[in-house]
């Protein structure tokens, strides 16, 4: 079964980075991409770009360019998402999800809290 | 960038009821490549409905998509007390992807 398994929360200070994880199994990673979305607490779900997984092309959302960095490692079915400049309004949970193309997000991981506080 | 609006905002229901979402976007919706979530509290959101009106695997059939353009609506028939919760629209026809900001359904 498709599984997306993100690593544990994180506390950070401000203007520190962060990256978050997702290792993914159960389907040829190459075949899909992978989003990233963040849901500030009590907030709703916002939109941070994808990357493919099949060559490691990326879109960012405008307002994250320059600090927002997607990769992924083929070897180990694992994608990445660090953010640098890490700003108080930053503390969100983290959602990775599998890109469907035609289908929108269809397998989500579990969520990420990264906390930044000084 | 799309923008998509889903009202109302909170939507008071007693199960068994029907529950009619909306999410209007601000231009079309590309190959109407619209989708909905479900989320619950603590938990990631689950898709329900892709292509505006195709269920996502394991989706029961009490969940409809419907719409085209720029107007799409989510119907639930018949409330299951599992069916309350926030959802979301999303497109993916054109970059950036957008989610509405959600509706809540809740119990009456």
């Amino acid at each position: 079964q498709v599984q997306l398994v993100q690593s544990g929360a994180e506390v950070k200070k401000p203007g520190a980075s962060v990256k978050v994880s997702c290792k993914a199994s159960g389907y040829t990673f190459t075949s899909h991409g992978i989003s990233w979305v963040r849901q500030a607490p009590g907030q709703g779900l916002e939109y941070m770009g994808w990357i493919s997984a099949y060559n490691g092309n990326t879109n960012y959302v405008q307002k994250l360019q320059g600090r927002v960095t997607m990769t992924t490692d083929t070897s180990t079915s694992t994608a990445y998402m660090e953010l640098r400049s890490l700003k108080s309004d930053d503390t969100a949970v983290y959602y990775c999800a599998r890109v469907a193309y035609t289908s929108g997000f269809d397998y989500w991981g579990q969520g990420t809290l990264v906390t930044v506080s000084s | 960038e799309i923008v998509l609006t889903q009202s109302p905002g909170t939507l008071s229901l007693s199960p068994g009821e029907r529950a009619t979402l909306s999410c209007r976007a601000s231009q079309s919706v590309s190959s109407s490549y619209l989708a909905w979530y479900q989320q619950k509290p603590g938990q990631a959101p689950r898709l329900l409905i892709y292509g505006a009106s195709s269920r996502a695997t394991g989706i029961p059939d009490r969940f409809s998509g419907s719409g085209s353009g720029t107007d799409f609506t989510l119907t639930i028939n018949r409330l299951e007390p599992e069916d309350f919760a926030v959802y979301y629209c999303q497109q993916y026809g054109s970059s950036p992807w957008t989610f509405g900001q959600g509706t809540k359904v809740e119990i009456k």
